[in-house]
């Protein structure tokens, strides 16, 4: 079955520094990805997203980098910021319905 | 405009009692999602509404969980005769309809936090 998980549960960055949190899928027939950021008591909230015929989009101070070949998804945070504290998820479209399959998360701390 | 709101925030109840959760979604949302955050892991897809069709019930956990959405808005979840391992956040999410190999963004409520005693 479709499952998507995180590499690392948690992550500790310097203020200014750059962040990278990964991502690894099962299913190689996914086609669409999103990232989710969580903060402490919300919700998610979208940040970006990336469709299985591109391997690179960028927003803003944001990136996020597919690998078909190796079913692994990375979210580049540009500049890490005090503000981007929170637990991220990727997930991935669970069906026609858009229901989504969410990893674990990471969460990502970010040191003054 | 207004987001999605769920209420109540947080909700403590005695293991075997029923409890019922509302989300309200965005205004014009014909799509409503149900999932739950266990401490520490990600979103489980629990139950999905769009317009007046079937239910997509595929991630109901037990026959204790059930939904209803009245009038293709508001919509709640009741848990019968809870279990301590019921205990977690609800998350409610809404969106324009999917199909048509688009994907429209899921609007996410803050959820309630659900302890089972």
């Amino acid at each position: 079955g479709e499952s998507v998980g995180l590499h690392l549960p948690t992550l500790s960055v310097q203020e200014g520094d750059n962040s990278i949190i990964n991502c690894a899928y099962s299913n190689s027939a996914s086609d669409y990805f999103i990232w989710y950021k969580q903060e402490s008591g919300k919700g998610p909230q979208f940040i970006i997203d990336i469709r299985s015929n591109m391997d690179k989009r960028q927003g803003q101070r944001v990136t996020v980098l597919l690998n078909k070949t190796v079913k692994h998804l990375s979210l580049q945070i540009a500049a890490t910021q005090p503000g981007d504290s929170a637990v991220y998820f990727c997930a991935t479209r669970g069906g026609s319905q858009g229901n989504l399959i969410f990893g674990k998360g990471t969460k990502l701390s970010v040191k003054p | 405009g207004a987001g999605v709101s769920q209420s109540p925030s947080n909700k403590v109840t005695e293991k075997g009692k029923d409890v019922e959760l509302r989300c309200d979604p965005i205004s014009g949302h014909t799509a409503l999602y149900w999932y739950r955050q266990s401490l520490g892991q990600g979103l489980e897809f629990l139950i999905y509404f769009q317009g007046n069709s079937a239910p997509d019930k595929s991630g109901l956990p037990s026959d204790r969980f059930s939904a209803e959405r009245t009038g293709g808005s508001v919509s709640t979840l009741t848990i019968q005769r809870t279990q301590q391992e019921d205990s977690a956040v609800y998350l409610c999410a809404s969106s324009l309809p999917p199909g048509g190999g688009s994907y429209n963004e899921q609007f996410f409520g803050p959820g309630t936090r659900l302890t089972v005693l």
